[in-house]
């Protein structure tokens, strides 16, 4: 079967730099993507890596690391409303999704 | 138009009652997929269509359907749900093939079952 890891809960202050790790166990790997989902909303797509390397959208980032089976989600310059649910999920074989537990972080003033 | 669009937005049901939930998409996607959310768990993927055809059944249970009547609507059709069956199910619609993987999240159907 897959499975993933995440940390349950991240805590940063405003401006800071946050990491949000993922560790992955499947077969079939096609690629790693992050979600962002706030309470009460749908879960929103951020970034998405199917090679090694960094992959770089605004103030988010992406890494993976195929040989490791592992990822991290990089958000930089936190704000109030990064608040939020970061998901990683795993794509395998195809059109198979499965998502990670989630990490909640909290964002401080 | 990149929105998916789910309705009802909430619905309370019995469990001898038969309803429908629905999923509407004008990107041109080929791939729609349901979810299952529970509170503070992450979603959980149900059915996927390609191309209209149903390729992915998550080992559902039957009293939940699935229905695909052309390439931008997707129905899950209800009956003789289980209490354990509340929960926030999630529309989603992706490209194909290459593209697959970014997808486009509706804002759910809220289901209690009584």
């Amino acid at each position: 079967g897959q499975s993933l890891e995440q940390p349950s809960e991240v805590t940063a202050v405003e401006g800071a730099i946050v990491q949000i790790n993922c560790t992955y166990q499947t077969s079939g790997f096609y690629g790693l993507s992050w979600y962002q989902q706030h309470d009460g909303g749908a879960p929103t797509f951020l970034s998405y890596n199917a090679l090694d390397g960094l992959e770089e959208t605004g103030r988010f980032s992406s890494f993976l690391s195929r040989s490791d089976s592992y990822g991290y989600l990089l958000l930089q310059e936190l704000q109030m409303k990064d608040s939020a649910s970061y998901f990683c999920a795993v794509n395998y074989y195809g059109q198979n999704f499965v998502f990670g537990p989630g990490t909640r972080l909290s964002v401080l003033p | 138009d990149t929105e998916v669009t789910q309705t009802p937005k909430h619905l309370v049901m019995g469990m001898t009652n038969k309803k429908s939930l629905k999923c509407e998409q004008h990107m041109g996607h080929r791939a729609m997929y349901w979810y299952k959310q529970k509170a503070k768990k992450p979603p959980e993927l149900m059915f996927v269509y390609s191309y209209e055809k149903l390729s992915i059944n998550e080992s559902v249970p039957s009293r939940f359907s699935p229905e695909c009547p052309n390439s931008s609507l997707l129905n899950l059709h209800l009956h003789a749900l289980q209490p354990e069956d509340s929960a926030l199910y999630l529309c989603a619609s992706s490209g194909s093939g290459g593209s697959s993987y970014e997808q486009y999240f509706g804002p759910g159907t809220r289901l209690t079952v009584t």
